[in-house]
């Protein structure tokens, strides 16, 4: 699976979109990009995924350039409750069986 | 969305003595899991991956006679830490997609073993 790259931590005010970035210059043409979330000692939650069209559901909007070599997760509102660590992972979807290989994440600090 | 427990949430234990932390999927079933380790402040690393049925297939570096995975059925794999020492003490999480076609893969809540 394709290596990616995130800041290591980044602020927004509450209220405000948070905009967290990720590179994954050598993504395949049959990778998705996931994300997901872990909140302090908890286990990560799936946030949303997409193959190269953006996509939005009841919590994120995940932007894929058109050379799918980046992307962007933003959360429209965020909340002091989206404080946590997004983790961007590029791997072949419809093969759900196939492992999750972390990187080291972007921690997201919602400040009042 | 579906969801998967872990038993127990927390545990301390002397130096030398084995651990068994469950994973269980509730309301599906899982002929896969994925068994994780974070340090703090660390991301999670991939230990193992569980399989039903059929012996686990561990990470590079990470010792499967001390990390003992079973998977008897469709919604339980444990790990067991044998001969557990300090430098054990971490953060264990296990995964397991809803179903091979799946979308996403569903989280424990993790076991944080600590040992003295």
């Amino acid at each position: 699976d394709a290596k990616t790259t995130q800041p290591t931590s980044m602020d927004c005010a509450e209220g405000r979109a948070a905009n967290l970035p990720c590179n994954h210059s050598t993504i395949s043409g049959n990778e998705y990009v996931y994300w997901y979330r872990q909140i302090h000692s908890q286990g990560p939650q799936y946030i949303i995924h997409g193959l190269k069209n953006n996509e939005t559901n009841e919590m994120a909007s995940l932007i894929i350039t058109e050379d799918r070599k980046s992307s962007t997760l933003i959360l429209p509102h965020a909340t002091l409750r989206d404080t946590a660590v997004y983790y961007c992972i590029v791997r072949v979807a419809l093969r759900n069986t196939d492992k999750l290989i972390f990187g080291t994440g972007t921690r997201l600090q919602v400040f009042p | 969305g579906a969801v998967v427990s872990q038993h127990p949430s927390r545990v301390i234990c002397k130096s030398g003595t084995s651990v068994k932390i469950e994973c269980r999927s509730l309301d599906f079933q899982a002929t896969t899991m994925f068994w994780y380790r974070q340090f703090p402040k660390q991301s999670l690393m991939l230990m193992a991956t569980s399989n039903e049925g059929s012996k686990a297939t561990y990470e590079q570096g990470v010792e499967k006679d001390k990390f003992l995975i079973n998977h008897a059925s469709l919604t339980l794999s444990t790990l067991t830490v044998t001969s557990a020492h300090p430098e054990d003490s971490s953060f264990y999480i296990c995964s397991a997609p809803s179903d091979p076609r799946g979308d996403e893969q569903f989280f424990g809540p993790g076991t944080r073993l600590t040992v003295l």
